[in-house]
């Protein structure tokens, strides 16, 4: 089946400090990946689109200049927290569709983010 | 607005017994995909049900999805401790790919 793989799987940083989330797609090519924050025992909420070669698409109240994408191939997105806070602390999951399957995600590992 | 309605939210059971979560919604969609979740990991698909009316069994699980695609429940037959882990329906609309999620269910199965 198809794999998303989701780097790192945890990191704590220091609050003012940036971080930097890897979603890859392994075994296909995906021109949409989409990247979530869920808080404990709660859904997903979804954050933005991640657009192969343009610019990300945000969800109401999601700071675009905070939470940057960067969707650079057809196999790799990356959420870059900017000036972590601890409130920013989440899991962080990125999904992606694959290409014969049009609406059914796979989704990644997700990673724990602690600011502290 | 939650688009999709998911209940219960919470469900704590004994192991053995039977239980049904449901996804409600007053909006239509072309296909509805279910997922388990365990805690630090990311979910994991279960079924997509795309035509309305249909039923898939995966085990001891059910899947149904309504007639008219605004409703979807997943049921469990004895359940087992190992089918602890948040449940999430979300819905998709056409060919585009992203998905409404209802609020889970947290299931607890004890032995």
């Amino acid at each position: 089946g198809a794999v998303v793989s989701q780097h790192p799987s945890w990191v704590i940083c220091k609050s003012g400090t940036s971080v930097k989330i890897e979603c890859r797609s392994l075994d296909f090519q995906a021109t949409t990946m989409f990247w979530y924050r869920q808080f404990p025992k709660q859904s997903l909420m979804l954050m933005a689109t991640s657009n192969e070669g343009s610019k990300a698409t945000y969800e109401q109240g999601v700071e675009k200049d905070k939470f940057l994408i960067n969707h650079a191939s057809l196999t790799l997105s990356t959420l870059t927290v900017t000036s972590a806070h601890p409130e920013d602390s989440s899991f962080y999951i990125c999904s992606a569709p694959t290409s014969d399957m049009n609406t059914e995600a796979f989704f990644g590992q997700g990673t724990r983010l602690t600011v502290v | 607005t939650q688009l999709l309605e998911q209940s219960p939210q919470f469900l704590s059971i004994q192991e053995g017994e039977n239980l049904t979560v449901y996804c409600n919604s007053s909006s239509v969609f072309s296909s509805l995909q279910w997922y388990r979740q365990e805690p630090g990991e990311g979910p994991v698909l279960l079924v997509t049900v795309v035509t309305g009316g249909e039923v898939k069994k995966l085990k001891r699980l059910t899947f149904q999805f309504g007639d008219a695609r605004k409703d979807s429940s997943l049921h469990i037959t004895a359940a087992q401790p190992g089918d602890t882990g948040l449940y999430l329906c979300a819905g998709a609309r056409g060919s585009n790919y992203k998905l409404t999620f209802g609020k889970g269910t947290l299931l607890t199965v004890n032995p």
